[in-house]
């Protein structure tokens, strides 16, 4: 069975400064990779996928993920963070057959101090 | 731009109510999810559907059950509402060999 373990619950930053947010998947099969962010009172938007080619991933806001085949991780970092950045992130994979339901993380709640 | 709209984004029932959810998407997306979300346990699925009329059971479906008469509509319904129902409820949609799309969500409170 797939799980998906993001390994900080909360992750506390200060402005300006690089974060890496970590996320570490089972699958005993291919995967897509995803990484979502939740703003409060939103819905969830993507940030950036992983489904083939490179593993370096570039996504919106000027997030990027890499996927590492051999750690089974996929972690998302940004070199500079802003106050706006501020909000719940979620790791899921699906499976690449089939329906392609995802498996979420726990999420990450990072925020962004002054 | 795909749309996912939540008929609701606050409701409150009584325990004991039938509560029905409504997921509208305007992209003809074959596969349609419902998902509800809790502190510090992420979004666990409870059922999806990859065609009109189909339906599969998801992680935690008990309690609940889900209609698709229309491609485009994929509703949740909680036969008998209880209080450990109380949640965030998110639908989202997709094609296939693509990325999920999310509504906004409906905060459901049972009371």
């Amino acid at each position: 069975a797939q799980s998906v373990t993001q390994l900080d619950s909360q992750v506390p930053v200060f402005e300006e400064a690089p974060v890496e947010l970590r996320c570490n998947y089972s699958s005993s099969v291919s995967v897509y990779l995803f990484w979502y962010v939740q703003y409060p009172n939103q819905g969830l938007q993507l940030l950036l996928k992983y489904l083939s080619g490179s593993t370096l991933v570039k996504g919106i806001n000027g997030f990027e993920a890499e996927f590492n085949k051999s750690q089974t991780s996929f972690h998302l970092r940004k070199p500079s963070v802003h106050i706006s950045d501020t909000a719940e992130y979620f790791c899921a994979v699906s499976w690449i057959q089939g329906a392609q339901k995802l498996v979420f993380g726990q999420g990450t709640r990072l925020t962004i101090n002054p | 731009d795909v749309k996912v709209t939540q008929s609701s984004r606050y409701l409150v029932k009584r325990t004991g109510e039938k509560v029905f959810l409504e997921c509208v998407q305007d992209m003809d997306h074959e596969n349609m999810f419902w998902y509800r979300q809790d502190p510090g346990l992420g979004l666990r699925l409870i059922y999806f559907s990859y065609d009109v009329k189909m339906k599969e059971k998801g992680d935690i479906p008990e309690g609940y059950s889900v209609s698709r008469e229309k491609k485009e509509r994929f509703s949740l319904i909680l036969e008998s509402a209880s209080t450990n129902q109380t949640s965030m409820y998110l639908c989202a949609s997709k094609r296939a060999n693509q990325p999920q799309h999310f509504g906004d969500g409906t905060r459901l409170s049972i009371l």
